[in-house]
């Protein structure tokens, strides 16, 4: 039973430019959350995606955007990249929307660092 | 909006001893979850431990215990006969509309 697989591992951007990150979800799951953690820090909410819409935000600007794809994988955009955007991106899939008992079943994450 | 604090950003312990790990939270909601998370040098988070809040019993997994204190929004987490494999970040998260993560606290194992 494969887990949450992320890819690329490693991605290095310049400024400006845009990125796009991979996640499937563990084998069946629905739900895709995406997370931002910075170096020393706990994971950020960045969305979540079900049946293929967000449907939740957290405070992160228009510059991220995603999809979830009729298979339940999904992607991460990032448009006009920062310095600050340079973290490692975590992405985790559950089985439920709404249920608060809900555990996170993560992905090794993609590092991504813009220079 | 909810918020979780951890903290002590570093923590030690001999291997076989037993730490605690403090979080703290804030919420105004009434039905939620809390759980421990365990990131190792791979990256990935681990689900260490859950906890329902409506459960006034403490839950444990093997050598993880929490000691949830609702009214005073205290969650921490027991590590008993520590190892070297449980060096590593320790979160702890909050789930009630959506996750909430701690800053994390570093667990040295001495041996």
């Amino acid at each position: 039973d494969a887990g949450v697989t992320q890819s690329p591992t490693h991605l290095i951007k310049t400024r400006g430019q845009q990125v796009t990150l991979r996640c499937s979800p563990k084998s069946g799951h629905d739900t895709v959350s995406w997370y931002q953690q910075a170096l020393g820090q706990g994971p950020q909410f960045i969305f979540q995606y079900y049946e293929e819409e967000e449907r939740q935000r957290g405070n992160f600007p228009d510059r991220f955007s995603g999809h979830q794809f009729p298979n339940y994988s999904s992607e991460l955009n990032v448009n006009a990249l920062l310095l600050g955007d340079s973290a490692l991106y975590l992405c985790a899939s559950s089985l439920s929307l709404t249920a608060t008992n809900e555990k996170l079943f993560f992905g090794s994450g993609t590092q991504l660092s813009v220079l | 909006a909810q918020t979780v604090t951890q903290s002590q950003p570093e923590m030690s312990v001999q291997e076989a001893e037993t730490v605690t790990l403090s979080c703290t939270y804030d919420t105004s909601e009434s039905d939620y979850y809390l759980f421990w998370y365990k990131q190792p040098p791979s990256r990935q988070m681990i689900l260490v431990i859950r906890q329902e809040a409506y459960k006034q019993q403490n839950a444990t997994e093997n050598r993880f215990s929490v000691n949830f204190q609702k009214a005073a929004k205290s969650f921490s987490l027991k590590i008993s006969d520590s190892q070297l494999g449980d060096a590593a970040m320790y979160f702890c998260a909050y789930n009630g509309q959506n996750f909430v993560f701690g800053p994390g606290t570093r667990l040295s194992v001495l041996p």
